[in-house]
């Protein structure tokens, strides 16, 4: 099925460091999602964008819907160890009469080293 | 308000038995969507019901199914089990509606031996 471009694939970083992550799709998205998943856990959401252009804020995240709507990205300030995970990014082409049906990225895997 | 709540939480299973996973919405929600997620293919979309009646459906063959309940409880079924079928299964729930975001649950791990 079709998914979504996701970089980087991986990263280590030092703790305290700032960290950005993106996705791209060749479609047009009305809504980007961005989750953290924990080893055996499912995904947790992060924040939500539905508006190109929309600059959205949790914490230490920050996460923006790109105005041409055919990206989006998730930056992580000041990171700490709890940060590790794999971080998914989510769209969704359109709503229509047949529901949703998200497409996820593959997925960035963060490691924060002490 | 209590999360998504997904079960069995583990479970192996034999080459050609059959298995069924359930899942519990967040109160209120109304659609379930269920997600498939190997290391190899990450999350791919099985599908989604609303209202007991499926809505959408992902690129997987008849042996995956599923249902919902009047209650939105869901259910999805996999019939004559391959090896391949070893994954992590994802449910998450939304009000179903245009602009909603879905929330997941813990996911069923299904081992096929």
């Amino acid at each position: 099925g079709q998914q979504l471009n996701q970089s980087p694939q991986s990263m280590f970083i030092q703790e305290g460091e700032d960290v950005s992550m993106n996705c791209t799709s060749s479609s047009i998205f009305n809504t980007w999602l961005w989750y953290k998943q924990d080893p055996g856990e499912g995904p947790v959401l992060l924040i939500a964008l539905y508006k190109a252009g929309e600059l959205t804020s949790n914490g230490r995240l920050t996460a923006q819907f790109g105005i041409t709507r055919k990206d989006s990205f998730l930056n992580i300030s000041a990171s700490i160890p709890s940060d590790v995970g794999i971080y998914f990014c989510a769209g969704q082409e359109s709503w229509d009469n047949y529901g949703q049906n998200f497409v996820f990225g593959p997925g960035t895997r963060l490691s924060v080293l002490p | 308000k209590a999360g998504v709540t997904q079960t069995p939480r583990y479970l192996i299973k034999t080459r050609g038995q059959q298995v069924t996973l359930s899942c519990s919405p967040i109160s209120g929600h109304r659609s379930v969507s269920w997600y498939q997620q190997t290391p190899g293919q990450g999350l791919q979309f099985l599908f989604e019901y609303f209202s007991e009646t499926q809505r959408n459906k992902g690129n997987f063959p008849g042996r995956f199914s599923g249902r919902q309940f009047s209650n939105s409880r869901s259910e999805m079924n996999v019939s004559t089990l391959e090896l391949g079928d070893s994954a992590l299964y994802l449910c998450a729930s939304s009000q179903g509606v245009s602009g909603n975001t879905i929330y997941f649950g813990e996911g069923s791990w299904l081992t096929v031996v």
